[in-house]
């Protein structure tokens, strides 16, 4: 069974600081990783995914995540904040099955 | 950019009563996806859909909902008999066939909806 933990439900960052969004994920097989972002009253929107190709994966708005198998963990990184960031962001896990799985969320607070 | 739409966007409901969410999903994709999110919780499985049926469903997919495509482009959920506890956002998503689509599609990425938040009283 896959599964994925976010850790921390609310981040705090001022605008320009480095966002990390932490992720760490549970797969008996080679996972496919995803983020996905929620902005206000919208639906979930693609950041990046990792499909076992390169473990750097480069996504949109300046985001980008870290495949790092001995450490289970799928960390999303942004070098500098912008207040437009500020949004919910869930990474997920899609194994072998057909379902994607997602964590709990973490909130993105930019401070200015 | 393609995308999926879905209606109605905010559903206010009695509790006991029938609930159609609709979905119409990106026009060449073939599989289609249900997934709800309670405030202030982690987005939920509910419910894929291949091929004119259930490819598979979550412990939460009880016998008071139903999925159908009626016609070739809308992806429907209902709820046969709502209850307080199905007060969250619903999602729907869709995927096309491995091997298809461009850098921010391709066989794992699903497209999601903006959601149909359904409130139930």
């Amino acid at each position: 069974a896959q599964s994925v933990t976010q850790l921390g439900s609310h981040v705090s960052v001022s605008e320009g600081a480095l966002v990390l969004l932490r992720c760490n994920y549970s797969s008996s097989v080679p996972p496919y990783l995803f983020w996905y972002v929620q902005y206000p009253n919208q639906g979930l929107q693609l950041l990046l995914k990792y499909t076992s190709a390169a473990t750097l994966v480069k996504g949109i708005n300046g985001f980008e995540a870290e495949f790092k198998k001995s450490e289970t963990s799928f960390h999303l990184t942004k070098p500098s904040a912008h207040m437009s960031d500020a949004a919910e962001y869930f990474c997920a896990v899609r194994g072998r099955d057909d379902k994607i799985i997602f964590g709990k969320g973490t909130r993105l607070h930019i401070l200015p | 950019e393609p995308e999926v739409t879905q209606t109605p966007s905010h559903q206010v409901t009695q509790m006991g009563q029938e609930v159609i969410l609709r979905c119409v999903p990106i026009s060449n994709h073939l599989y289609f996806y249900w997934y709800r999110q309670i405030l202030g919780q982690k987005v939920e499985f509910l419910v894929s859909f291949y091929n004119n049926e259930i490819s598979e469903k979550s412990e939460i997919f009880d016998d008071q909902f139903s999925v159908e495509r009626p016609d070739g482009s809308n992806f429907t959920l209902k709820i046969r008999s709502t209850k307080l506890e199905d007060s969250a956002m619903y999602f729907c998503a869709s995927r096309d066939l491995p091997g298809t689509g461009g850098a921010s599609t391709g066989a794992n990425v699903l497209t999601f909806g903006a959601g149909s938040r359904l409130t139930v009283l």
